[in-house]
């Protein structure tokens, strides 16, 4: 069965601060993979996909940039934090033939200090 | 550009009692609906879908949902809450026709369940 990890679970961080955020997938090949925002009260928003390495779409332009290395491994990162970059970062998988079929990762809480 | 609703922020209900999570979506065809749920700090899981077929869905923890093409709804029903279902509950849509190119899922801004002993 798949397994999705994603680290750290909590981070503190001071502004200007750069920022890692490591999602990796388990038992399944070729996954498309999200990066999502939940911030309180307002749902959730999609920041980046990728459907393949080196293939990043981003649907919120923003501080962050993401990458896709291997197969399995999507990061999230920012050279410089913002206060406004605080909240809770979802990672996801799916199938690339069944894209809304989406599986989350337990998150990241980010709060930016 | 579509859109999702959760017209009920908080619901709380007492153990055993029925539980209906409402859910409207606003869209010029039938999308694809989800359920998902969310326990405090947790990622993510998904409950339910309905793609096409059968308007009433069957998913996991005894959850069901039922697609009403006429009132543009999805809504979550569990026959009898247990205190394990307190958690917020996120109604989620994505458009049928996959070419529109990106895969994200337009969610509800969710319903926090509370359940009394």
């Amino acid at each position: 069965s798949q397994t999705i990890h994603q680290w750290p679970a909590t981070l503190v961080q001071p502004v200007g601060s750069p920022l890692s955020l490591e999602c990796t997938v388990e038992g399944t090949s070729n996954p498309n993979l999200y990066w999502y925002r939940q911030a309180a009260g307002r749902g959730l928003q999609l920041l980046f996909y990728s459907v393949g390495i080196g293939q990043i779409s981003s649907e919120v332009p923003q501080n962050l940039s993401a990458s896709r290395p291997q197969d399995r491994q999507f990061i999230l990162s920012s050279k410089k934090l913002l206060l406004s970059d605080s909240g809770f970062y979802l990672c996801a998988w799916s199938l690339n033939s069944a894209p809304y079929e989406q599986y989350f990762g337990p998150g990241t809480r980010l709060t930016v200090t | 550009a579509q859109s999702v609703t959760q017209p009920d922020i908080h619901i709380t209900v007492s153990e055993g009692a029925s539980l209906e999570l409402r859910c409207n979506y606003s869209y010029g065809a039938t999308p694809y609906l989800f359920w998902y749920v969310q326990s405090p700090g947790q990622g993510l899981q998904l409950l339910l879908k309905y793609f096409s077929g059968d308007t009433l869905v069957q998913g996991i923890k005894g959850f069901e949902a039922e697609f009403k093409r006429s009132q543009s709804s999805f809504n979550l029903r569990k026959p009898s809450v247990h205190w394990s279902d307190a958690a917020e509950y996120f109604c989620a849509v994505a458009p049928l026709d996959s070419g529109a190119g990106s895969y994200q899922l337009t969610f509800g801004k969710g319903t926090k369940l509370s359940v009394i002993p």
